[in-house]
């Protein structure tokens, strides 16, 4: 029972241009969203987060939007750079991000030059 | 800040052994979660456990244990190996208020059963 899905196992973008990552989620109960980024041979970092009361949060080249009506969350990353290379994964959490989080199993994204 | 350490880095185990993985937190964090993560798949959480107490259970069998010392570093244990529970294996410490936005996760142990 996948709860979190990332649809998309990979992607690719020119340096510059706009990085959209998209998630899905399936349990209403689910009340605070968060985005990591993972290097090979390194654990996940903390990218941004949304609560469950807003629809929008931007910190620098990183947005993320929520539509709790669809239960769709995405990302945008304005420009893409090429150290954005990472897999990112979208995680939620029915605790307002206290204690257990359900993770997507990830996007690849490749920024090309 | 020394970030998180984890050990062993690699593993390799044969079926029906046990294992013990270990997490070294963050100065300062009195939080720490244990994360599973099979290939090709998110991290699944395993448990976490706050100041010494387990506080949440993800769906595991009790075969999977942990501890938390009281300097916070942390112990996940494994009964009885099973080949599924090949995967990295993640700890992620964290200041208790803070939640998942403040967690660091460590790189990982890679356990390979056979």
């Amino acid at each position: 029972d996948q709860q979190v899905k990332q649809n998309s196992p990979s992607l690719s973008v020119q340096e510059g241009r706009i990085s959209i990552l998209n998630c899905d989620y399936t349990n209403s109960m689910f009340d605070y969203f968060l985005w990591y980024k993972k290097y090979p041979a390194e654990g996940p970092t903390f990218l941004i987060s949304i609560s469950s009361i807003k629809d929008k949060n931007e910190d620098g080249r990183f947005t993320v939007f929520l539509n709790k009506s669809a239960k769709h969350l995405s990302l945008h990353i304005v420009p893409s750079q090429p150290g954005d290379s990472a897999v990112y994964f979208c995680a939620a959490s029915a605790s307002g991000g206290y204690n257990k989080l359900i993770f997507g199993a990830g996007t690849r994204l490749a920024v090309h030059p | 800040e020394t970030g998180v350490t984890q050990s062993p880095t690699h593993l390799i185990k044969t079926r029906g052994q046990q294992v013990t993985l270990r997490c070294s937190s963050q100065s300062g964090h009195n939080t720490v979660s244990w994360y599973q993560q099979a290939l090709g798949q998110g991290p699944q959480f395993i448990f976490q456990y706050y100041r010494e107490e387990e506080n949440g259970r993800g769906n595991f069998p009790p075969r999977f244990s942990g501890l938390q010392f009281p300097n916070y570093s942390s112990e996940l244990n494994v009964n009885a190996l099973e080949l599924d529970d090949s995967a990295l294996y993640l700890c992620a410490s964290s200041v208790d208020g803070q939640g998942a936005s403040g967690y660091t996760f460590g790189s990982g142990t890679r356990l390979t059963v056979v």
